[in-house]
This record gives C-alpha cells, sequence and structure tokens, in this order.
C-alpha cells in the first residue's frame, strides 16, 4: 500500500478563495483524522471520521471549514473563504480500529 | 478538547546524555501514543501504551504510562544524533478522538 495520500504538497492561495485539501487514506482503514499543525498551537484535531460517517468536529475552527468523505477511499477539507490566520501544514491521518494512526505527508498551506 | 501538555517544549543535548520528556494531562486516557516526526513528513507511530503503569522499552527508548492513564514519559538512554525529532504524545479518548500533545522538539549535538 502507498500508504495515506494527500495532495497537493504545497498551495498558495490569495485571500478570499476557495481551498479543497484531498486525502486518500489506506485501503481497509475505517478511521480518518484530519489535523492542522502550526508552530504556536502544535497538530490540532479538526475532524474524525468513523465508517465514512463524521463524529466530531468539533475542532473545526468556523463555519468556512467544511469537511467531507463521501466514500472510504476519499475526503476532502475545504475552506471557503480562506484567510492568511489558515496558513498551516494540513495532515490527514488514517486508522483501523483506532490503533496506530498512519499520516500523510501533509499539505502545507499558505494564504496571502 | 483534551490538553495534553509536554515539557520540555525545546530540548538540545551533547550525543551520549540521557533525557527524559513528559507528556501531563488532566484527562484519563484508554491509551497513550507516542510518535516522532521528522521535518516535512507526518508524526510516525514509536509505541502505544494501555495498561496503567505500563512500561514499554524499544532499543534505547523507555516509556511508560502513569498509573492514573494522564500522564506518560518516554526516557532515552545514550541519544544520538538520529534521535533529533519532534516527538509527540497521543491520547485516545473514550470516544475515540485522538488528540496530540503539544511536543518536545530534540536536538542531538554529536
Amino acid at each position: 500500500d502507498a500508504g495515506v495520500i494527500q495532495s497537493p504538497r504545497h498551495e498558495v492561495t490569495e485571500m478570499g478563495q476557495e481551498v479543497t485539501l484531498r486525502c486518500k487514506p489506506i485501503s481497509g482503514h475505517n478511521s480518518l483524522f484530519w489535523y492542522r499543525q502550526t508552530m504556536m498551537r502544535g497538530l490540532e484535531l479538526l475532524i474524525y471520521f468513523n465508517n465514512n460517517v463524521p463524529i466530531d468536529d468539533s475542532g473545526m475552527p468556523e463555519d468556512r471549514f467544511s469537511a467531507k468523505m463521501p466514500n472510504a477511499s476519499f475526503s476532502t477539507l475545504k475552506i471557503q473563504p480562506s484567510e492568511p490566520r489558515d496558513s498551516a501544514v494540513y495532515f490527514c491521518a488514517s486508522s483501523y480500529r483506532f490503533t496506530e494512526a498512519f499520516f500523510g505527508q501533509g499539505t502545507r498551506l499558505t494564504v496571502v | 478538547t483534551q490538553l495534553l501538555e509536554q515539557s520540555p517544549q525545546f530540548l538540545s543535548i551533547q550525543e551520549g546524555e540521557n533525557l527524559t520528556v513528559y507528556c501531563n494531562s488532566s484527562s484519563v486516557f484508554s491509551s497513550l501514543q507516542w510518535y516522532r516526526q521528522e521535518p516535512g513528513e507526518g508524526p510516525v507511530l514509536l509505541v502505544t501504551v494501555v495498561t496503567g503503569g505500563e512500561v514499554k522499552k524499544l532499543k534505547r527508548l523507555t516509556f511508560q504510562f502513569g498509573d492514573a492513564r494522564k500522564d506518560s514519559s518516554l526516557h532515552i538512554t545514550a541519544a544520538q544524533p538520529g534521535d533529533t525529532g519532534l516527538y509527540l504524545c497521543a491520547g485516545l479518548t473514550g470516544a475515540n478522538n485522538l488528540f496530540f500533545g503539544t511536543g518536545t522538539r530534540l536536538t542531538v549535538i554529536p
């Protein structure tokens, strides 16, 4: 298996634009997590899905953020409209029965 | 949000020295995981501890879970430059949320 695949690796966008981050979890994993990492706040849990269903989205910063998981092999995190304070590295991770979390390489988002 | 505080936040030591990193919380976790993250990569699991008081060893790394399952420590013996990285603890709650600690950035100087 290729591991968790995230795209794009880097994204630079202007304030106010819509940004969509994509994640392909490891086949057979039933849980998927989205995290945001900054120097100031560390690794923050944004939302997690279990069997494609959002279980806890209390970490989503505000209504500008939304996440979907239409099937077991794909998830998106969307920011609309984006703001400079959204600049961070966004990680997707998947796991099987909440054992080890396997992380993707992350998407470095810069909003100018 | 379940807060996991790690200390120290930054640590710079000479090769061959020993060190301990702490992970503390007021919450009880069903399990506690330790990860290491290299620049430009996602965190990678080192170990999972489940039982209160449990001790696990991984070569020169020793991990302990507190008796009350609220805290954990990571001890590295004879640190090597290859141990350099960001060390993160992560607690799994009863609701199956996986929350990460604030991180300890370790630098081992040759």
